[in-house]
This record gives structure tokens, C-alpha cells and sequence, in this order.
């Protein structure tokens, strides 16, 4: 079945600076990739998407690329703010599968 | 329009007992997932509901069950609960089964449940 791993599991990072979050997965047949927040008390929030024809997608300061070959996708934050720390997952869409998440702290 | 909703937020069960949880998907999504969140394991997929039809399982144990109404509601059942059974249950509606950039899963803010 599907297996997908997500590192680190937590990152730190200054105010401003990038944050970078690695997946990789093992079903060749899967082909969307999204990209979920979770913030305390609530459940994930869709925040970004890829599809398997796509090799980069941007939104604001959010960015997902995606290497088919290799069986990675990252997640990228530029210009990190407060509001971004949360808990990250990444998913494959077959066997609905998800990473183990990464806590995202942002230190002002 | 409302998000998904689950009752109750929080449960207190003992081991042995058995529990039922309620998910309500968000207007005219007929499609529920739900989910296990632990720390050690992250999110782990149960089972889909689709049309009142289980269409996709994950790799519980049988305790854990599921089913769907025909106005899209659905409710997971674990029996014979055991301490590892503590977690927070996510149910998320999407319009049709499966993820897909045209099929955005919506989450509800979960059930977390307490074995003692």
C-alpha cells in the first residue's frame, strides 16, 4: 500500500525566514498531492494542492514542487509569519494516506 | 455555509465500553472520511462513506465500524474499547469520494476521545 514520510517532524524557524517541509511516497499511481495546516483545537485546512502533471505551484508565499521521478514533494513558507506556526501534513491521494506531520514553530 | 460538525467534542470512556461518534458533512456533500489522530501514529485513515456504501477501509481492527445515512450523516462505532483507543477522530465531507484538486476534503475540528 501507500506509504508516505514527511520530515522533520518539527522546525523552527526566525520570523521571516523560509521553512521547508519534505514528503516522499511510494505509490507510483498516485497523482495529488495536497498540503494540510492544522492549528491547536481544530482539524487540517487544505492549503495548498499538486497535481502529478505539475512540477511547481505557488500561492502568496506558500509554494508546493513535485518530483515524479525521485517520489518527493515539498512543501515551501518564504517570509514566515506568527500565524504559520501550526502542525503540517502532506497526503497522497491513493489509500488516502497522510505524512506524520510537522510541527512548524515561528520564533519572532 | 456550515463546516463539518462532530458530536461530541470530548468523551470520557472506560476500557470495554464501546462508543459511537457522530459526523454531520457539510450541505450537499455526500461523501465521509474519517480519521484517527495520534501522536505517535499521525493521521490514519478509517474508512469512506459514499451513497450510505463503505467504499474505501483502512487497516483497523473489525471494533472499528462506520456507516452513512441517506442524508449523508454518518457515525463511527468502536466496541470494546482499549487504551489505544485514545485519540482525536477527524471526519472530513468532500462533494464525492477520494482527494482531488476539483474534490477539496473539509475537515471537522474532531472528537477526542479518552480511555481510562
Amino acid at each position: 500500500g501507500e506509504n508516505v514520510e514527511q520530515h522533520p517532524s518539527t522546525l523552527s524557524v526566525q520570523e521571516g525566514d523560509s521553512a521547508v517541509i519534505k514528503c516522499t511516497y511510494s505509490d507510483s499511481a498516485s497523482n495529488y498531492f495536497p498540503w494540510y495546516k492544522q492549528e491547536l483545537g481544530k482539524g487540517p485546512q487544505l492549503i495548498i494542492d499538486i497535481r502529478s502533471n505539475v512540477g511547481e505551484k505557488k500561492d502568496q508565499r506558500i509554494a508546493v514542487t513535485l518530483n515524479k521521478t525521485a517520489k518527493h514533494f515539498s512543501l515551501h513558507i518564504t517570509e514566515t509569519q506568527p500565524e504559520d506556526s501550526a502542525v503540517y501534513f502532506c497526503a497522497a491521494n491513493e489509500k488516502l494516506t497522510f505524512g506524520t506531520g510537522t510541527r512548524l514553530t515561528i520564533i519572532p | 455555509k456550515a463546516g463539518v460538525t462532530q458530536t461530541p467534542r470530548y468523551l470520557i470512556k472506560t476500557r470495554g465500553q464501546q462508543v459511537t461518534l457522530s459526523c454531520s458533512p457539510i450541505s450537499g456533500h455526500r461523501s465521509v472520511s474519517w480519521y484517527q489522530q495520534t501522536p505517535g501514529q499521525g493521521l490514519q485513515f478509517l474508512f469512506e462513506y459514499f451513497s450510505e456504501t463503505q467504499r474505501n477501509k483502512g487497516n483497523f481492527p473489525g471494533r472499528f465500524s462506520g456507516r452513512q445515512f441517506s442524508n449523508s450523516r454518518s457515525e463511527m462505532n468502536v466496541s470494546t474499547l482499549e487504551l489505544g483507543d485514545s485519540a482525536l477522530y477527524l471526519c472530513a465531507s468532500s462533494q464525492i469520494p477520494g482527494l482531488a484538486d476539483y474534490n477539496e476534503q473539509f475537515f471537522g475540528p474532531g472528537t477526542r476521545l479518552t480511555v481510562l
